[in-house]
């Protein structure tokens, strides 16, 4: 039968256009937050992070914003190419006892560029 | 430098039976976390490994257990399997200090028929 999957958001874009997909987090004690990319048939892939002291992080074409007040958290691609259509997770950490490893994982948003 | 890899990258089991999944890590990074993601649940994180002690455990049956080598490498094993045990397990490793992201590998697919 038919499995029962996590309702993705979707996104849809032109290509040159800018992206914002947004996440709300869920803990107020997260101090360090990722997003990732995932394109099919791979694994997760690192796009850029913020520390819970800053509200903005620039990269090459993207821009993390972090607004701890509402616990929420975009990420901002200008320009958005065809190699940009991917499923984005946000994740944060609450870094207990010094582990890192336990990220909680956002259900993804689905981008879909469009040439 | 290399990336996170994992082997197999398929597999498939019977219920009942176990499985074995192995991760090397980026060269240098001494943690290792596993992770399960499937369509209806999403990512979930099973457990940390940092110089071959489980620093941290997600909430998943004592089916699913793991190891860390001297080297860094990670194994992690899922006994009697069930069903519900069909996901994409994801390997995933840091420096394992700080505030820094995890890289993950491409995956093993698991289907337990």
């Amino acid at each position: 039968g038919e499995s029962v999957g996590l309702h993705l958001p979707t996104l849809s874009v032109q290509e040159g256009d800018n992206s914002i997909i947004n996440c709300a987090y869920s803990n107020s004690a997260s101090d360090y937050f990722i997003w990732y990319k995932q394109e099919s048939g791979k694994g997760p892939q690192f796009i850029i992070d913020i520390r819970s002291n800053m509200d903005k992080r620039q990269g090459q074409r993207v821009t993390v914003l972090l607004n701890k007040t509402v616990k929420h958290l975009s990420l901002q691609i200008a320009a958005t190419q065809p190699g940009d259509s991917a499923v984005y997770f946000c994740a944060e950490n609450m870094g207990y006892g010094g582990s890192q490893g336990n990220l909680i994982f956002g259900k993804g948003t689905k981008l879909s560029v469009k040439p | 430098k290399a990336g996170v890899t994992q082997t197999p990258r398929y597999l498939i089991k019977t219920r009942g039976q176990q499985v074995t999944l192995s991760c090397s890590p980026i060269s240098g990074h001494r943690s290792v976390s596993w992770y399960q993601q499937t369509p209806g649940q999403g990512l979930q994180f099973l457990f940390e490994y940092f110089s071959e002690t489980q620093r941290n455990k997600g909430n998943f049956p004592g089916r699913f257990s793991g190891r860390q080598f001297s080297n860094s490498r990670s194994e992690m094993n899922v006994s009697t399997l069930e069903l519900g045990d069909s996901a994409l397990y994801l390997c995933a490793s840091s420096s394992g200090q700080g505030d820094t992201p995890l890289h993950f590998g491409n995956g093993t697919r698991l289907t337990v028929t």
